[in-house]
C-alpha cells in the first residue's frame, strides 16, 4: 500500500516553544491530508484537514492559531504546535488518502516539559 | 454530522475463542467502513474494510458484517491468537465528507 512518513517520531520540548511536525506521502500525491491527536487510551481525534494550496479546515474546538498547518506541496503537510504547553503533550498522527484508502503516518510523540 | 459508537471498550477472550466488536453509525449516507488495528505506540493499520454495497467480507480469520438498515457493522475475529491483542477502531466515511469518523476503540486482550 501507499506509504506516509512523519518526522520527527519523538520530540521533547520546553513549555513555550514551537514544534513543527512533517507529514509526507512518499509514493503518491495527496491533495488532502489529515492531522489527528491521540491521548493515552483514547481514540484518534481529527484536528484538521490539510488542503494543498488552500487553508486548512479545523474541527470544532481546535485553535487554528495554535496549530498551524501548511500544505505547500502535494506530498508535504506540516503541523506547527505554537507556544506548546504540557497539555499539548500527545501522539500526533497524520494520514493521507490514496485511491479511497486512508494511510497513516507512524505518529509523533510530543512531550512538553 | 456522522457519529460512530463502538462497543465494548475492552474485551478479553481466551486464545482460540472468537471476538466480536460492534459499531453503530448515524449517517445513512456513509458508504465505507474500515477497521484498524493499533498496537501500542504505533500507527493504525487497516485490517479489513467493507463498502455499503456488500453485506459481509472475510479475510482468513477476520470478517466484517454490515447491516445498512440498522446502521451497524461488526468485526469478527476467529481462532484468536496472542498477537491479535491490540486496540481496534472502527470508522465510517460519509459520502462526500472526505474524512473518516472513528469509534472510541476496543482494547482486545487475548489470554493464553
Amino acid at each position: 500500500g501507499a506509504v506516509v512518513s512523519q518526522h520527527p517520531s519523538r520530540v521533547i520540548c520546553k513549555s513555550g516553544t514551537s514544534v513543527k511536525i512533517e507529514c509526507r506521502s512518499l509514493d503518491f500525491q495527496a491533495t488532502t491530508m489529515f492531522w489527528y491527536r491521540q491521548f493515552p487510551k483514547q481514540s484518534l481525534m481529527l484536528m484538521a484537514t490539510s488542503n494543498e494550496g488552500s487553508k486548512a479546515t479545523y474541527e470544532q474546538g481546535v485553535e487554528k492559531d495554535k496549530f498551524l498547518i501548511n500544505h505547500a506541496s502535494l506530498t508535504l503537510s506540516t503541523l506547527t504546535v505554537t507556544s506548546a504547553h504540557p497539555e499539548d503533550s500527545s501522539f500526533y498522527i497524520c494520514s493521507a488518502t490514496d485511491r479511497n484508502e486512508q494511510f497513516f503516518g507512524p505518529g509523533t510523540r510530543l512531550t512538553v516539559l | 454530522g456522522e457519529n460512530v459508537e463502538q462497543h465494548p471498550s475492552t474485551l478479553s477472550v481466551q486464545e482460540g475463542d472468537s471476538a466480536v466488536i460492534k459499531c453503530t453509525y448515524s449517517d445513512s449516507a456513509s458508504n465505507y467502513f474500515p477497521w484498524y488495528k493499533q498496537e501500542l505506540g504505533k500507527r493504525p493499520q487497516l485490517i479489513i474494510d467493507i463498502r455499503s454495497n456488500v453485506g459481509e467480507k472475510k479475510d482468513q480469520r477476520i470478517a466484517v458484517t454490515l447491516n445498512k438498515t440498522a446502521k451497524h457493522f461488526s468485526l469478527h475475529i476467529t481462532e484468536t491468537q496472542p498477537e491479535d491483542s491490540a486496540v481496534y477502531f472502527c470508522a465510517a466515511f460519509p459520502q462526500g465528507a472526505q474524512k473518516l469518523v472513528f469509534g472510541q476503540g476496543t482494547r482486545l486482550t487475548i489470554n493464553p
